[in-house]
């Protein structure tokens, strides 16, 4: 059965700073990976996602992840954080079910000022 | 186009009764997802509807059923809640729900059992 990690529960960040929040999967096959975001009191909005090919994935809102294979790791990156992206991130991967995601336990980003 | 809609918001019930949850996807989807969300076991896949038939289902007891109309519209219930069924309840919708394609959701529906 495949399985996300998120290890760092609470991440604070500096307005301005660079961010790498970690997601690590276990899975059999290429996995389809996905990194959400969500904000108090709202649904979750996708940032970005990988299938194959290239694996530097460009996002919404100035964010990438790289997927790396020998790793079994899909982190999210963004060079310069705003006040704005203080929210809760998920990591899912697809199950071999079709359309039915698993989900990292979710970092929680501060942003201070 | 409008995005995934759920109804209600916010519900209170009491332990032992029924609860009927709508969801309502992107126009043209017709695969609808449910997920469960706590703090303590995160978010959950519940179960996914697609053309009116269930087609995968998470590990929850049959207290928590679902279907789905022939509009993608689905609806969940959750019969003798439970305290610990006090949770959001995500809806999401996909165009078909074959291998990668992508989930929206909604904005949820906060359930709280007193």
């Amino acid at each position: 059965a495949q399985s996300v990690t998120q290890p760092d529960i609470h991440i604070t960040v500096s307005e301005g700073a660079s961010l790498e929040l970690r997601c690590n999967y276990s899975y059999g096959a290429t996995p389809y990976l996905f990194w959400y975001v969500q904000s108090p009191g709202q649904g979750l909005q996708l940032l970005l996602k990988y299938f194959s090919g290239d694996t530097l994935v460009q996002g919404i809102k100035g964010f990438e992840a790289e997927f790396k294979r020998s790793q079994s790791s899909f982190n999210l990156r963004k060079p310069s954080v705003h006040w704005s992206d203080a929210a809760e991130y998920f990591c899912a991967v697809e199950g071999n079910a079709g359309n039915m995601l698993t989900f990292g336990g979710g970092t929680r980003l501060m942003v201070k000022p | 186009k409008a995005g995934v809609t759920q109804t209600p918001r916010y519900l209170i019930k009491t332990r032992g009764q029924q609860v009927t949850l709508s969801c309502s996807p992107i126009s043209g989807h017709r695969s609808v997802s449910w997920y469960q969300q706590t703090p303590g076991q995160g978010l959950q896949f519940l179960f996914e509807y697609f053309s009116e038939t269930q087609r995968n289902k998470g590990n929850f007891p049959g207290r928590f059923s679902g279907r789905q109309f022939s509009n993608s519209r689905s609806e969940m219930n959750v019969s003798t809640l439970e305290l610990g069924d006090s949770a959001l309840y995500l809806c999401a919708s996909s165009l078909i729900g074959g291998e990668g394609d992508t989930q929206y959701f909604g904005p949820g529906t906060r359930l709280t059992v007193l």
